[in-house]
């Protein structure tokens, strides 16, 4: 299994409150993705990073921030929870951007609820 | 818009029988299609990759087929064991040329193998 571990693995907060999830790698690629899996859609990409300090948006971003200051680390904050934002978070890695190349590596997901 | 399509949503078969999901996606340029293994409470696990120029391509008792023409793709599991009780998610990947790579993630199909 590719070393990723995402913490916590649940979380259960309130309306209003200031999340952050974390997602840590020991395979030093390059590309870390965070993604949400709600029942009935695929996987929806909130944010990706592909570097230090270098990260973009993905498809359901508002609502959300991320960081990444060191290569193995990729934050994903909620600033404001909402209960929409009530979701199995998954955060991925992979050495290129490529799917033909390797595909992603998937950490076992933070089940977050808010209430 | 690119969409990824799988049928049926959930499947119950009885253990050493064989099934097959679908995979339709409406999805341009295509680039490649990937099957992922799901676990119930882990991260996707990538199965195989299919090509453009790829119809079959197999992974033990796993079997996926690809027909560009149609755009249709294929998952056959054979002789089926309690383990490949998971969820089994299609991914289709893009490359448009006014914007970056893109995955367009099925929402999957629950498989439930029975003793």
């Amino acid at each position: 299994d590719a070393g990723i571990t995402q913490s916590p693995r649940h979380k259960v907060t309130e309306t209003g409150t200031p999340v952050t999830l974390r997602c840590h790698q020991t395979e030093n690629h390059r590309y870390m993705y965070w993604y949400r899996q709600d029942p009935g859609h695929g996987l929806r990409l909130i944010h990706y990073s592909y570097g230090v300090k270098d990260t973009d948006k993905g498809e359901v971003s508002d609502g959300y921030s991320v960081s990444r200051s060191k290569t193995e680390d990729f934050l994903l904050t909620l600033e404001s929870a909402t209960s929409s934002q009530t979701s199995v978070y998954f955060c991925a890695i992979s050495e290129g951007n490529r799917e033909e190349v390797q595909p992603q590596h998937f950490g076992d997901g933070t089940r977050l609820s808010i209430l | 818009k690119n969409q990824v399509e799988q049928s049926p949503q959930s499947l119950i078969i009885l253990e050493g029988k064989n099934c097959t999901l679908q995979c339709n996606y409406t999805v341009s340029p295509f680039s490649n299609l990937r099957w992922y293994k799901q676990d119930t409470g882990r991260g996707p696990v990538s199965l195989t990759i299919m090509t453009f120029s790829e119809n079959t391509k197999s992974n033990g008792r796993y079997t996926a087929t690809l027909d560009a023409d149609t755009k249709q793709s294929s998952l056959h599991i054979t002789a089926s064991q309690l383990s490949d009780s998971a969820s089994y998610i299609c991914v289709v990947s893009a490359v448009p040329l006014d914007s970056n790579y893109q995955l367009i993630w099925g929402a999957g199909t629950k498989l439930i193998i029975k003793p």
